[in-house]
């Protein structure tokens, strides 16, 4: 076990369709970043964030957002979904720039 | 966009073999570190290796790193089949950390 918590499991929504992943870092954690992994684009870095600011970003879309809150929990928000937006989004934790604690990930599926 | 590229892309070996999979990157990194990934489970963090550092052992894992040639391997020596699993390098620098595509490594009985 990581430490890292993520919800929902499973996402089933339609295109158009906005939604949140929620994401619990493990205890002490102070850094959050969130992966979108899909079949044919690896896992691709989207946005990190430590202790409530944003630190990096990567290759988030417009539509998507994400905030971490002053517990650390982290959401990541994701609006006018496509079939495209399919994936395993995946939220990992960790002190800094040390080894990444994942989580297990939420599959999202857009119908 | 990536930052490490694993090679092979995919790799198949009999119980007891060992695995070696390679990992190239471009950019100044202050560490490289090795994951695995179950499918469809989270990645799991195996070994780091400084960018100082030339070579890591780890149980039957060994990593070596040469930032001449900005290239990784990891090698498994006597796998096993509950080695069978995706493995990612993934590269630090000052400003990010960077995933590969990882390498597919499965290990018959």
């Amino acid at each position: 076990d990581s430490g890292v918590t993520q919800t929902p499991k499973h996402l089933i929504t339609a295109t158009g369709q906005r939604v949140t992943l929620r994401c619990s870092p493990r205890s002490g954690d102070l850094s959050v970043y969130w992966y979108q992994q899909s079949l044919d684009q690896g896992l691709q870095f989207l946005i990190q964030y430590y202790n409530g600011e944003e630190r990096a970003k990567g290759n988030i879309l417009e539509r998507f957002s994400a905030q971490q809150f002053p517990d650390l929990h982290s959401e990541l928000n994701l609006s006018s979904l496509e079939l495209g937006d399919s994936a395993l989004y995946f939220c990992a934790s960790s002190v800094s720039n040390s080894p990444l604690h994942f989580g297990n990930g939420t599959r999202l599926t857009v119908t | 966009s990536q930052q490490g590229e694993e090679d092979p892309q995919a790799l198949s070996i009999q119980e007891g073999e060992n695995a070696t999979m390679n990992c190239s990157y471009k950019t100044s990194i202050n560490n490289l570190q090795w994951y695995r990934q179950n499918s469809g489970r989270g990645l799991v963090h195996l070994i780091l290796i400084r960018s100082n550092e030339r070579e890591k052992h780890s149980g039957r894992l060994r990593v070596t790193l040469d930032t001449s040639k900005k290239s990784s391997s990891l090698l498994i020596t006597a796998s096993r089949a509950a080695d069978t699993a995706s493995y990612f390098c993934a590269t630090v620098s000052v400003l990010d950390m960077r995933f590969g595509a990882g390498t597919r490594l499965t290990v018959k009985p």
